[in-house]
């Protein structure tokens, strides 16, 4: 069966930390993985990792991807209290069948 | 802008009640999905197509159906709500081809009392 985990499942920090969620995944036939970012609606896309882009940066956001070690690794730095979000992190696999598989999901909490 | 739409964002309805959940999309997207999430928990995989006429369960098991009649239309029915169905229903689509993510709808919150 298809599983990502994802930690801390809870993370509370002050504005201009810098934060590491981490996402570690089992699945078949991996294909790519994905961060998400939700706040009180509909998960919003951040980034995608597959074989062949295993690093992304977009302003202070940036992930890697280890798929040796089958995890990735999200970081926000010089937080800011509108990172605050649960980080959904998904692996998509499967083969022909392909679908998203998400973790739990990070609660980030930045305060002012 | 969202591309994907869902309604009701917000429903509260007695046991017992047949509803249905509306997703549309405007991006010609042939795969479209439902998940389910529970607060704090991960969302879960319960219907998914891959384009018209074509409906298969996800690896939730639930007690709700779909169909896709149309490439931008994937209504979710449920025939008889129960209180254990409360939850948060998630619609989401891609274009065909595997490397995409998924564009998601706002959500409808359900609520069975």
């Amino acid at each position: 069966e298809d599983k990502v985990v994802q930690s801390p499942l809870s993370l509370v920090v002050h504005e201009g930390d810098t934060v590491t969620l981490n996402c570690s995944y089992e699945v078949t036939n991996f294909r790519s993985l994905l961060w998400y970012k939700q706040e009180k609606k509909a998960p919003t896309f951040l980034f995608m990792l597959t074989s062949s882009g295993i690093e992304k940066k977009s302003g202070r956001l940036s992930s890697i991807l280890d798929k040796k070690e089958l995890s990735s690794i999200l970081n926000i730095t010089a937080t800011q209290t509108g990172d605050s979000a649960i980080y959904l992190c998904a692996v998509g696999g499967g083969g022909s069948n392909y679908k998203l598989t998400f973790g739990k999901g990070t609660l980030l909490t930045v305060n002012p | 802008e969202a591309d994907i739409y869902q309604t009701p964002r917000y429903l509260v309805i007695g046991t017992g009640k047949k509803i249905t959940l509306e997703c549309s999309q405007t991006m010609g997207h042939d795969k479209m999905y439902w998940y389910q999430q529970d607060p704090g928990m991960e969302l879960h995989l319960i219907h998914y197509s891959y384009g018209v006429n074509s409906t298969e369960k996800g690896d939730l098991s639930s007690e709700s159906t779909v169909s896709r009649i149309r490439t931008e239309h994937f209504p979710l029915t449920l025939e008889s709500a129960r209180p254990s169905h409360t939850s948060q229903y998630l619609c989401a689509s891609r274009p065909w081809g595997a490397d995409y993510g998924y564009t998601f709808g706002s959500g409808t919150r359900l609520t069975v009392v």
